[in-house]
């Protein structure tokens, strides 16, 4: 079964300076799908941004940026010039496609509390 | 264009008594997923549909657990016989197979088992 791993479960960054979000995950499958959810406080989950297993480019969305090392099973989120609206619960999630077209659910890690400090 | 809405956003029942929640997905999306989250915990998969196909179960839904999506457009989640231990927030999400996994949520079902 494939497990994914946060092991901060909370992190504090003062306002516009970069913070580091850890990820670990284990699985066995070569076709997998890696993200990064945000889930602001009594608001609902969105996505901050994919990584396709195949592709070595690490991806990138405004301030937001991964580092994605396959063969260590490591995804962690940067996120520059942090802002006050960053403060949320950040969880990094899981995805194979199994053969034959089906799809898996996502496993998720516990996820980290991100504090913003003005 | 809509996002993934649920209904009702709060549910407060006794134990012992039946609830059912609402699902829409996107309307375009094919796939439909129901995750439970409790406190201090990331989202776990329930199930999930292709259209109108339950394609596959977690083991934590258990027999008091039903799902339906007739019709492959909104889905339902029944809950019978209501145990404390069920409260949580129940989310749903959606995806398009041609997305490759990116899932999109609704703002969650919370449930309280008195």
């Amino acid at each position: 079964a494939q497990t994914v791993t946060q092991s901060q479960p909370e992190m504090s960054v003062q306002e516009a300076e970069t913070v580091t979000l850890s990820c670990t995950y284990d699985t066995s499958e070569s076709d997998y799908y890696l993200f990064w959810y945000k889930q602001p406080p009594s608001r609902q989950m969105i996505l901050v941004i994919r990584q396709e297993a195949y592709k070595q480019q690490n991806a990138t969305e405004n301030r937001f940026s991964v580092n994605f090392q396959k063969a260590a099973k490591s995804f962690s989120l940067k996120i520059s010039d942090s802002q006050l609206g960053d403060a949320a619960m950040y969880f990094c999630a899981y995805t194979g496609e199994k053969s034959g077209g089906g799809a898996d659910g996502l496993t998720f890690g516990k996820g980290t509390h991100l504090i913003i400090q003005p | 264009d809509t996002g993934v809405s649920q209904d009702p956003r709060h549910k407060i029942t006794k134990r012992g008594q039946n609830v059912t929640f609402r699902c829409d997905p996107i309307s375009e999306h094919n796939r439909l997923y129901w995750y439970r989250q409790t406190l201090g915990q990331g989202p776990e998969f329930l199930t999930y549909f292709q259209n109108e196909a339950q394609l596959e179960k977690s083991r934590l839904l258990s027999d008091r657990f039903s799902a339906e999506r007739p019709k492959g457009s909104f889905s339902t989640l029944e809950i019978q016989r209501t145990e404390q231990g069920d409260s949580a927030m129940y989310l749903c999400a959606s995806s398009l197979r041609g997305l490759a996994g990116t899932q999109y949520f609704g703002p969650g079902t919370r449930l309280l088992v008195l």
